[in-house]
């Protein structure tokens, strides 16, 4: 049972051509992450939904936006993709309203390539 | 901190024996350290988690250490199987107030089983 689905796993822009990806949980989570994962490196987040609370990291570039119109579904809006962003996507959720709020559920990524 | 390469730490290990991998963290105020694994072209997945105030944790042929004195955590896989074969990231947990919590991902380390 998919539980974090993210569409497209994989996604080719060009330079420059805003893109939107995709995320959604049938978990119920309160709390929806985004993280970059480049290649042969750790998750580095993003930002992340606590509920509706949008919470951006200090060193995330203004480039990236996230949209989350509803508890299951996040978006991450990349503007103006340079070829550093390049990455595999990661969303993730988690629920604050258990004792395992720490524990993360994370969906297979989207892969994006910038041409 | 982030970790920052090209080239993940690779640990070589014969079918059958016990694998053990290494992850130095940085926050002393961490409340959970967690162990995910990430095989190719897919998300983390959790394999299990330590609360700050333990020193072992065991699981299905895993077992966390924390050392909290030298921040250090290692996770042990008994009976090294072909499917460990994986990167795994180990990850610390704080809580943000009033936004939830957050993971800081340490480096990975690649595991490959030789049958």
């Amino acid at each position: 049972d998919a539980m974090v689905i993210q569409n497209p796993r994989y996604q080719v822009t060009q330079f420059g051509k805003p893109v939107t990806l995709s995320c959604s949980q049938t978990l119920n989570h309160n709390v929806m992450y985004w993280y970059q994962q480049k290649s042969s490196q750790a998750p580095k987040l993003l930002f992340h939904y606590y509920d509706k609370d949008f919470n951006n990291e200090a060193d995330t570039p203004d480039n990236f936006q996230s949209r989350r119109p509803n508890t299951s579904f996040c978006f991450l809006d990349i503007r103006s993709p340079g070829l550093g962003d390049a990455a595999m996507y990661l969303c993730a959720t988690s629920s604050f309203f258990t004792d395992r709020s720490y524990e993360q559920y994370f969906g297979p990524g989207t892969r994006l390539t910038v041409t | 901190g982030e970790s920052v390469g090209l080239h993940l730490p690779t640990l070589s290990v014969q079918e059958g024996d016990n694998s053990i991998i290494n992850c130095a963290y940085s926050n002393s105020a961490s409340d959970y350290f967690i162990w995910y694994k990430q095989e190719s072209g897919k998300g983390p997945q959790f394999i299990i988690d330590i609360r700050s105030n333990m020193d072992k944790r065991q699981g299905q042929r895993v077992t966390v250490l924390l050392n909290k004195t030298v921040k250090h955590l290692s996770l042990q896989i008994a009976a090294t199987q072909p499917g460990d074969s994986a990167v795994y990231f180990c990850a610390e947990n704080n809580r943000i107030k009033a936004a939830g919590n957050k993971l800081t991902f340490g480096g990975g380390t690649r595991v490959l089983v030789k049958p």
